[in-house]
Formats: structure tokens, C-alpha cells, sequence
């Protein structure tokens, strides 16, 4: 059974914060790690997908690293909006096909 | 450009019937995968399909099938219904040899059992 831990399961943060997420996935058969945010009422839509061991990726304020030796990934958010108030989710792919497994996702609030 | 479109958004029916939800893929992609999502859970793979044929089974049961036409639309489609089959079902698209690049979803179709 392959797991894909995502901590913590909800974050509640000022307008300014920065603020980190983990997400844990088996270090076997690694294939890919994607990053997805789900703001409610609307389609998870990719923020990044990382392939290599050591990968760091960054789009705007949020930034992602990846370490598949130990199987785990970090996203950050700098500088917390209200409009990156969203569920955060994390998908392991692994090199059998083409199906993600996603963690549970972590909610993030951030208030004015 | 038209992302993933899935249909309908919303959709009752009692348990024992039988339901088949649509999905039409961001154009360029050649590979449809569904996913449930129950209250609370991340979404959980069901299937994937490509060149019209079944290319990986999630852990589900047969009452769930599905179908690629050649366009690479896709419907799913579940049989004898059951109360814990209420779920939020998530269409992506995404083309095979896109290695580095992100799935797209659809926003996805609600069930409601009864």
C-alpha cells in the first residue's frame, strides 16, 4: 500500500505570514511529485511537478523543493494572501503507470 | 481554450440505479483519469484511459466501468449504487508523454446517493 502523508491537515494564518507544508510518499519506484491548490468551487489546477531529487521550483511567492532519497517535499508560501486561502495537495506518481496518489491535502486560511 | 469539462456538475440517484458521468479532455490531451473524492479524503484513483483501452486500475470494484471514444472523451460509469458511492468525482486530462507537466481536472461531478 503506498501512503502519501500530507502535514499539517489545516492552517489558519495572518494576511503577511509565511507558512510551509510537508508531504511525505514512499522514496520507491519514484516517478514524479505534483503539487496541486484547490480553491473550493473551482478545478485543482498544477503548480508544479518535480522530477529529480534536489528539484526546487518557484512560481511567484510559492516555492517547492523535493527530496526523493527520504521521500518528501516542501511547499512555501511567502508572504501569505487572502487569495492563497485554498486546500494544498500533494501527488505521488510512481514509475507503474499513470495513476497519482494524493495525500489528504492541508487547508490554508489566511485572514486580512 | 476550454479546459476539462465534465457533466453533469450535480446529480441524485437512489441506490441500485445505475449512473454515467461524461468527461471531455483539454485539447492536445490523450489521456483521461478518474478519481473520487470523499468528504475529507484526497481524491482516489479509479481509472486511467488511453488509446481507448483501460491502462491502470485503481482499488475499485467492478460495478465501476468506463469508456474512451475515439475523440478521448470518457465516461464513467457505476453500477448498483450504493449510499457510500456519494462522492465528488474529479475527470483529469493530461497527455502521455508529458512527463513534467501537471494533469488538468475538471471541477468535477457531485453524486449524492439516496
Amino acid at each position: 500500500i503506498l501512503n502519501v502523508e500530507q502535514s499539517p491537515q489545516s492552517l489558519h494564518v495572518q494576511e503577511g505570514d509565511s507558512t510551509n507544508f510537508t508531504c511525505s510518499f514512499p522514496s520507491s519506484n519514484f516517478y514524479a511529485l505534483h503539487w496541486y491548490r484547490w480553491e473550493t468551487a473551482k478545478s485543482p489546477e498544477a503548480l508544479f511537478v518535480m522530477t529529480l531529487n534536489g528539484d526546487e521550483k518557484k512560481k511567484g511567492r510559492i516555492s517547492a523543493t523535493l527530496n526523493t532519497k527520504e521521500g518528501y517535499s516542501y511547499l512555501y508560501i511567502k508572504g501569505s494572501q487572502p487569495e492563497d486561502s485554498a486546500t494544498y495537495l500533494c501527488a505521488f506518481k510512481d514509475n507503474q503507470g499513470g495513476k497519482l496518489i494524493f495525500g489528504q491535502g492541508t487547508e490554508l486560511s489566511v485572514k486580512p | 481554450d476550454a479546459g476539462v469539462t465534465q457533466s453533469p456538475t450535480h446529480l441524485i440517484k437512489t441506490r441500485g440505479q445505475q449512473v454515467t458521468l461524461r468527461c471531455s479532455p483539454k485539447s492536445g490531451h490523450d489521456t483521461v483519469s478518474w478519481y473520487q473524492q470523499a468528504l475529507g479524503q484526497g481524491p482516489q484513483f479509479i481509472f486511467q484511459y488511453y488509446e481507448e483501452e483501460e491502462r491502470q486500475r485503481g482499488n475499485f470494484p467492478d460495478r465501476f466501468s468506463g469508456h474512451q471514444f475515439p475523440n478521448y472523451s470518457s465516461e464513467l460509469n457505476v453500477n448498483a449504487l450504493l449510499l457510500g458511492d456519494s462522492a465528488l468525482y474529479l475527470c483529469a486530462s493530461s497527455f502521455i508523454g508529458g512527463r513534467n507537466y501537471g494533469y488538468t481536472f475538471g471541477s468535477g461531478t457531485r453524486l449524492t446517493v439516496v
